[in-house]
């Protein structure tokens, strides 16, 4: 069984850059089925995509955040991470990672991490 | 594209039917999920294709619509059912959510 897990600092410095880790287990992240990706929610407020990665590198970014996202793929730990630079406390959030199918008719996110809180602030 | 989901708010009581709308500012054909998301926990999928269930999710729930409309119904609500659901299209990226509709006893 699929399982996605979010790690690192929970409190990072404004115009620093959020560091995250997601460690897959049940599937390798070399699988040319998926996207690998990420998503996240201000506490209280609705989701909001990030972007997504594929194993062979094709990436989607949401325009809004494009500048300062970077997600990436080590197949050697089964893992992929994102780097979001820049922050302020809007990009306080509880980050989730995700799964999903890159067949267009059921490319929705069908397995998500348990998410972690990061908090920017001084 | 932007989705709007209504109402914001659904006040019901065990037993009874949910009825939630999601609408999209242009057509997603059907590709738009649902999603069910508890206080502490990750969103679960629930509905995708716009009226297939995820794996597991119980009969109870069902989906339909197709280009800007779309509907998800809970035909019985169980306790277990009270939660905050989100529509998700991905139809175009940037893939987008709907603010979400509480269902709250």
């Amino acid at each position: 069984q699929l399982q996605l897990q979010e790690s690192g600092p929970g409190l990072v410095q404004p115009s620093e850059t959020l560091s995250l880790t997601c460690s897959v287990s049940g599937d390798s992240i070399t699988s040319s089925s998926y996207y690998w990706g990420w998503i996240r929610q201000p506490p209280g407020k609705g989701l909001e995509w990030i972007g997504s990665m594929s194993y062979s590198g094709t990436t989607y970014y949401n325009p809004s955040l494009r500048s300062r996202i970077t997600i990436s793929v080590d197949a050697s730990k089964n893992h992929f991470s994102l780097k979001l630079s820049s922050v302020t406390a809007a990009d306080t959030a509880f980050y989730y990672c995700a799964r999903r199918n890159e067949v267009v008719t059921i490319r929705y996110f069908d397995s998500w991490g348990q998410g972690t809180l990061v908090t920017v602030s001084s | 594209i932007v989705l709007t989901q209504s109402p914001g708010t659904l006040s019901l009581s065990p037993g009874e039917r949910a009825t939630l709308s999601c609408r999209a500012s242009r057509s997603v054909e059907t590709y738009l999920a649902w999603y069910q998301q508890k206080p502490g926990q990750a969103p679960r999928p629930l509905i995708y294709g716009a009226s297939n269930r995820a794996t597991g999710i119980p009969d109870r729930f069902s989906g339909s619509g197709s280009g800007a409309d779309f509907t998800l119904t809970i035909s019985r609500l169980q306790p277990e059912d009270f939660a905050v659901y989100y529509c998700q299209q991905y139809s175009t990226s940037p893939w987008t959510f709907g603010q979400g509709t509480k269902v709250e006893i």
